[in-house]
């Protein structure tokens, strides 16, 4: 099926600890996969990956594809409590302009 | 303005009732995107916008709902007679030339809206 799996759902976590959160998806044949910030309403964009193997990193956040076992992960370390959202995944379709998402990972991060 | 808006932020409609919610994109972003997100689901996709042409349109779940960007600007999402799966948080977004290409879209804070 054509979806994207995001897993865990859900995450609690204390300060400091560090997370990793993962993507799966089944379509082969896409332009990018990228990685969006939901606080409140707005989601906000972190990273877009077009590259197997290649990191992407920004200040305690990094992210990476594998295209070959169909998977991203996003790892956040020394997590903060600003870091409570929900991480969405979204693969970005070859036709058309359209982002198909995950269901989201909501993180808790406790002081 | 400085980020997307939306208007109205919140909505509670009874069902039956006609809708239209509001999108002003970042001033210079040709490209405007509607999608719809239930509780505790991600964002699916309603349409998109290039100027003033809708060249998706497929996500529309149903005729009841149409949108419209006449002017290449302000983006209006109609729905017609209402019904309660019609529940959701709408989302607009829109992206500069070549960050679309890309995915990278910034988005509104939504309209929420409930039927009853």
């Amino acid at each position: 099926e054509d979806k994207v799996v995001q897993s865990p759902l859900s995450l609690v976590v204390h300060e400091g600890d560090t997370v990793t959160l993962n993507c799966s998806y089944e379509v082969t044949n896409f332009r990018s996969l990228l990685w969006y910030k939901q606080e409140k309403k707005a989601p906000t964009f972190l990273f877009m990956l077009t590259s197997s193997g290649i990191e992407k990193k920004s200040g305690r956040l990094s992210s990476i594809l594998d295209k070959k076992e169909l998977f991203s992960i996003l790892n956040i370390t020394a997590t903060q409590t600003g870091d409570s959202a929900i991480y969405l995944c979204a693969r970005f379709e070859t036709s058309g302009s359209r982002l198909t998402f995950g269901e989201g990972t909501q993180l808790t991060v406790n002081p | 303005g400085a980020g997307v808006s939306q208007s109205p932020r919140y909505k509670v409609a009874k069902r039956g009732q006609d809708v239209a919610l509001r999108c002003d994109p970042i001033s210079g972003h040709v490209s405007l995107f509607w999608y719809q997100q239930a509780l505790g689901q991600g964002p699916e996709f309603l349409t998109y916008f290039q100027n003033e042409a809708q060249l998706d349109k497929s996500g529309l779940p149903s005729d009841r709902f149409f949108a419209e960007r006449p002017e290449g600007s302000v983006s209006t999402l109609k729905i017609q007679r209402t019904q309660q799966e019609d529940s959701a948080v709408y989302l607009c977004a829109s992206s500069a030339p070549g960050l679309a290409a890309a995915g990278e879209l910034f988005f509104g804070e939504g309209s929420r809206l409930t039927v009853l």
